[in-house]
């Protein structure tokens, strides 16, 4: 029983447009999502996060939109940049991110010069 | 201030041996989470100690699988009888905070490469 899915495995985008990865959620109990990237052979980083009391998080490039009542959130990502480029998990916890991470299973981000 | 450290990085076993990953927290964090991630899946947690205390074992399988994080060094997952399934990557999260953490204090290591052949 998958708790959080990202649908797409893949995006590529052109450098300098926007990149939306989507993740949709089934737990009702999850208050707080976070987005990590990962590079080959490294463990996941820490990008941005949201909590269920707020719609929208932005951190410089980064933007989280969260819609509960969809129960579906996404990363926007604007201008798109070579470095970019990576494998973007999201993840949920319940108990305000105090809870085990539950992650989906990531959607690979390539960006084009 | 060094990050999560991992070793060993790769890891090759034969069938039926057993390994043995270990995890140096960031100085400071008291708190331990392990994930393994199988080929083309998100991460999955097993895992999640306090210096001496197991919190929540709910994601380890019941069998071959056990974790410590003693009062002196590191964490360490042990995996006997090693089986071809349990190839993955698993990685370790270290966190200064445990119950009301908020999960984006949680720092991960570059993980073990465990390849059972």
């Amino acid at each position: 029983d998958q708790q959080v899915k990202q649908n797409s495995p893949s995006l590529s985008v052109q450098e300098g447009r926007i990149s939306i990865l989507n993740c949709d959620y089934t737990n009702s109990m999850f208050d707080y999502f976070l987005w990590y990237k990962k590079y080959p052979a490294e463990g996941p980083t820490f990008l941005i996060s949201i909590s269920s009391i707020k719609d929208k998080n932005e951190d410089g490039r980064f933007t989280v939109f969260l819609n509960k009542s969809a129960k579906h959130l996404s990363l926007h990502i604007v201008p798109s940049q070579p470095g970019d480029s990576a494998v973007y998990f999201c993840a949920a916890s319940a108990q305000g991110g105090s809870e085990k991470l539950v992650f989906g299973k990531g959607t690979k981000l390539t960006v084009n010069p | 201030n060094a990050g999560v450290m991992q070793n060993p990085r790769h890891l090759v076993r034969r069938r039926g041996q057993e390994a043995r990953l270990r995890c140096s927290p960031m100085k400071g964090h008291s708190h331990v989470y392990w994930y393994r991630q199988l080929p083309e899946e998100g991460l999955k947690f097993m895992v999640y100690l306090q210096k001496e205390n197991i919190i929540d074992e709910s994601g380890m399988p019941k069998e071959r699988f056990s974790a410590e994080f003693p009062k002196e060094g590191p964490s360490i997952l042990r995996i006997q009888q090693v089986v071809r399934g349990d190839s993955a990557a698993y990685f370790c999260a270290s966190s200064p905070f445990g119950q009301g953490a908020i999960a984006n204090e949680a720092f991960f290591g570059q993980g073990t490469r465990l390849t059972v052949v």
